[in-house]
């Protein structure tokens, strides 16, 4: 069945560190979104990739969608004690389901 | 504040038991999702509505139910309840049919402790 892979499941990093966590889908995606959860919330939304080797950037966050589209990242340039959570890949195939990635936890330390 | 609103926040029962999930959905929304969230695990994708009918089936197990009514409210039903249910349940909108549209805005959770 459908599933979508991070690495790593865990990451500390001092702040001003780069951190980058990597989605991978076992079948071909329409498209890819990350949300972010930060401890004891919800998961919000941060950004969706479409086309094949899209990038996109958000201030110093840096998305990608690879080129066939069963992988994807997130680069957090210098980390921040507000990046603090876990982020989340999710994954659309053709059946509309969205399907998360299990997450990568990070921890920010000062 | 996501405009997504979850009852109860927090719930307690006993195996065996049966419970109720509520779940409003931002104005205009028209797709609700629910998604199960286990402690330090990923988000299970349960079921999806939309404009009250299912749109998607995840990995619902058949002890649970879900509807959407009329004023676009959900409910997820959750019966026999066993220890292996405690989790955190999300539901989430979006105004589109389909989650490749857009982003999803998830309410604050229900926690449910089964003991």
């Amino acid at each position: 069945g459908q599933q979508v892979m991070q690495i790593p499941q865990y990451q500390h990093v001092q702040e001003g560190e780069d951190f980058t966590t990597y989605c991978n889908s076992s079948t071909t995606l329409s498209n890819i979104q990350w949300y972010k959860q930060r401890p004891g919330g919800h998961p919000v939304f941060l950004i969706q990739l479409v086309k094949s080797g899209e990038v996109k950037k958000q201030k110093r966050l840096t998305f990608q969608f690879g080129e066939a589209k069963k992988n994807s990242s997130l680069h957090i340039t210098a980390t921040q004690t507000t990046d603090v959570g876990t982020y989340f890949c999710a994954g659309e195939t053709g059946a509309n389901n969205l399907f998360f990635g299990t997450g990568t936890r990070l921890t920010v330390i000062p | 504040d996501s405009g997504v609103t979850q009852t109860p926040k927090h719930l307690i029962t006993a195996t065996g038991q049966r419970v109720t999930l509520r779940c409003s959905p931002r104005s205009g929304d028209l797709s609700v999702y629910w998604y199960q969230q286990s402690l330090d695990q990923g988000l299970q994708f349960l079921i999806q509505y939309y404009n009250g009918e299912e749109r998607a089936k995840g990995n619902i197990l058949e002890r649970f139910s879900a509807q959407q009514f009329p004023d676009l409210h959900s409910e997820l039903n959750l019966s026999s309840l066993e220890l292996g249910d405690s989790a955190l349940y999300f539901c989430a909108s979006s105004v589109f049919p389909s989650a490749r549209a857009g982003e999803l805005f998830f309410g604050e959770g229900s926690r449910l402790t089964v003991l």
